[in-house]
């Protein structure tokens, strides 16, 4: 059974920075597109970028690009949402979900359990 | 970017009757339309894609209709389980987009 493993709760304050991850497992890592949605407390789902592990061809929404970085370790199967510097407005839980197929022209079929991230000083 | 307007924002229906949610878009998605379900505390469920194909276990009660601008994610009759939040996301052109959602309650 396709699995997505997302890293526990974290706690910063503004200005640090932040990885958090997405392990994969039961199916073919490098050959499916994997992306990162986001959910303020109370609101709706936002579409932050997806990667292809297999090359890291990675595709942002305006609304995230150079204020995120996508990333992915494919020799661990694994895939990264990354801040240089926090903000208070991070605070969301992030999701991380799998495509139906290799291509992007699809949904997000599996998902992780989310991370809850929490900005505070 | 494809902005999607979903209504109502709250639907109140009794259980055992139908509901209609709809989902449209700022520009053509064509048939690349997605409906998820969220329950409190846990992630999206996928329902139904290409506007129209239920995903693999979803009950025959949920189906999904429309193409181009207008979408229509119906339930014949409702569960329990079946009050809560539904979205709509369109994987047609970048960047994707989901609609704000509707909350199904009784």
């Amino acid at each position: 059974e396709v699995q997505l493993v997302q890293s526990g709760a974290e706690v910063r304050k503004p200005g640090e920075s932040l990885k958090i991850s997405c392990q994969g497992s039961e199916y073919t890592f490098p050959y499916y597109w994997i992306g990162w949605v986001r959910q303020v407390p109370g609101k709706g789902l936002q579409w932050m970028g997806i990667i292809y592990p297999s090359d890291s061809d990675t595709r942002y929404s305006p609304s995230f690009e150079g204020q995120v970085t996508i990333s992915v370790d494919k020799s661990i199967n694994t895939a990264y949402l990354e801040w240089k510097s926090l903000k208070a407005s991070d605070t969301a839980t992030y999701y991380c979900g799998r495509h139906v197929g290799g291509s992007t022209n699809s949904p997000f079929e599996y998902w992780g359990q989310g991370t809850v991230v929490t900005v505070s000083s | 970017e494809i902005v999607l307007t979903q209504s109502p924002a709250t639907l109140s229906v009794s259980p055992g009757e139908r509901a209609t949610l709809s989902c449209r878009a700022s520009q053509s998605a064509d048939t690349s339309l997605a409906w998820y379900q969220q329950k409190s505390g846990q992630p999206p469920r996928l329902l139904i894609h290409s506007a129209t194909i239920r995903a693999t276990g979803i009950p025959a009660r949920f189906s999904g209709s429309g193409s181009g601008t207008e979408f229509t994610l119906t339930i014949s009759s409702l569960q329990s389980e079946d009050f809560t939040v539904y979205y709509c996301q369109q994987y047609n052109k970048w960047p994707r987009t989901f609609g704000q959602g509707t909350k199904v309650e009784i």
